[in-house]
């Protein structure tokens, strides 16, 4: 079945470091690639999409890039910040079909 | 103020009680969710309503009932629990565009549960 892959265990960073977080998918077809983020004590939110091959999403300075030829989604952000802190989950879906196949999230941990 | 509400935020119980959680969402979509959250796990899609009728049921134990009485409002009823059903429920909705859906969902901060 469709599904995410996402890197084991938590991240540890200092602030200002660069950030990468790796996920792949398993899926038939060409689906929808998503990235969200779960900030402490709160519910899951979106942070940026891509629909198909080579699409960039981006927002609040992270990027990741569909791509098809190695099934990946990875997350990037340059210069991290405390606020960063959070747990980011890579998902994948369907166009018009809303049942997201989520990976395991990955913890970010931001020092100062 | 987020946009859709859980309650109760924390909720502890036997595993012969009968509890129920809460989700509102005051953002007019049509279409909710149930999700189940267990540490090292990937979200596990419970139940689906679109248009509060149920369209989805990824095989949950009967000891989990959902209820969708509108389209603003969606319950989960707990009965005869297992300790290994504790987790963090979390509640989400979507509008679909020109009939379609987006893959954008809006979750609730969702429900603690333990189990005793």
């Amino acid at each position: 079945g469709d599904s995410v892959t996402q890197m084991e265990g938590p991240v540890t960073l200092s602030e200002e470091a660069f950030l990468t977080i790796n996920c792949t998918y398993t899926a038939t077809g060409y689906p929808s690639l998503f990235w969200y983020v779960q900030y402490p004590g709160e519910g899951l939110q979106l942070l940026l999409k891509a629909t198909k091959a080579d699409d960039k999403g981006s927002n609040k300075g992270f990027e990741a890039t569909y791509r098809k030829e190695t099934t990946s989604f990875h997350l990037e952000k340059g210069s991290v910040q405390v606020s960063d802190s959070a747990v980011y989950f890579c998902a994948l879906s369907f166009y018009g079909n809303n049942r997201l196949a989520f990976g395991k999230g990955n913890q970010v941990v931001v020092i100062p | 103020e987020t946009g859709v509400t859980q309650t109760p935020r924390h909720l502890v119980m036997g595993m012969t009680n009968k509890k129920s959680l809460k989700c509102e969402q005051h953002l007019g979509h049509n279409a909710m969710y149930w999700y189940k959250q267990s540490a090292k796990k990937p979200l596990e899609l419970m139940f689906v309503y679109s248009l509060e009728e149920r369209v989805e049921n990824n095989s949950v134990p009967s000891r989990f009932s959902p209820e969708c009485p509108n389209s603003s409002h969606l319950f989960l009823h707990l009965h005869t629990l297992q300790p290994e059903d504790s987790a963090l429920y979390l509640c989400a909705s979507s509008q679909p565009k020109r009939g379609l859906d987006t893959g954008e969902l809006f979750f609730g901060e969702g429900s603690r549960l333990t189990v005793l």
